[in-house]
């Protein structure tokens, strides 16, 4: 069974810093693209990121409003994902979700997604 | 980036009620469009890859269809398990959008 599972949200100050892990399990991590999902509350879903797999050289691509200040890093042995985030703002408050990437010919789309973890960003 | 609008924003049915979800791209992207089914507290949930394919375990009463820039999501017979938020999203390039969601609430 594919099982994602997000960790390390929790309260952080305008300006300060957090590291969400997802760990995964139940597939071939390694095979696979992973991708970072926001949902602030009571609003809807954005795409924050996502790298690629070893094959493509673990490249990271980033929404606007997360560019140089997040960053997208995997550890393939451990399957997990991490999503480093700097220089947080209160806009940044949301519900973080891991999702599985998977391809279909060229189509691409997240097929397992974690419970989420609540990142809340105030003084 | 490319905006992804739904409509209605919300809307009211019964169960057996046929149902339909429209969604549209502000270009075209041919059919690279996802729908994801999501209840409260809990995550997405994918319904429907590449515009018209079922996600595996995805009841038959859902299908998808369209291309270019507009888009449809039906259930052919709500049952009370389907009253959700509905998002469609493209993934036609990155950044990735979605579109703003559709309530569907019991009448």
């Amino acid at each position: 069974e594919v099982q994602l599972v997000e960790s390390g949200g929790g309260l952080v100050q305008p300006g300060g810093s957090l590291r969400l892990s997802c760990a995964a399990s139940g597939f071939t991590f390694s095979d696979h693209y992973m991708d970072w999902v926001r949902q602030a509350p009571g609003k809807g879903l954005e795409w924050v990121g996502r790298i690629r797999k070893r094959a493509n050289s673990y490249t990271t691509e980033y929404a606007a409003s997360v560019k140089g200040r997040f960053t997208i890093s995997r550890d393939d042995s451990q399957n997990s994902l991490y999503l480093q985030m700097y220089s947080l703002e209160t806009e940044d408050t949301a519900v973080y979700y891991c999702a599985r990437g998977s391809l279909s010919g060229r189509y691409y789309y997240f097929d397992y997604w974690g419970q989420g973890t609540l990142v809340t960003v105030s003084s | 980036d490319i905006q992804m609008t739904q409509s209605p924003s919300s809307l009211s049915a019964s169960v057996g009620d046929r149902v339909t979800i429209t969604c549209r791209a502000s270009q075209s992207i041919s059919n690279y469009l996802n729908w994801f089914q999501q209840k409260p507290g809990k995550a997405p949930k994918l319904l429907i890859y590449a515009a018209s394919s079922l996600q595996s375990g995805v009841p038959s009463r859902f299908s998808g269809s369209g291309s270019g820039t507009d888009f449809t999501l039906t259930i052919s017979s709500l049952q009370p398990e389907d009253f959700a938020t509905y998002y469609c999203q493209q993934s036609y390039t990155t950044p990735y959008t979605f579109g703003q969601g559709t309530k569907l609430e019991i009448k």
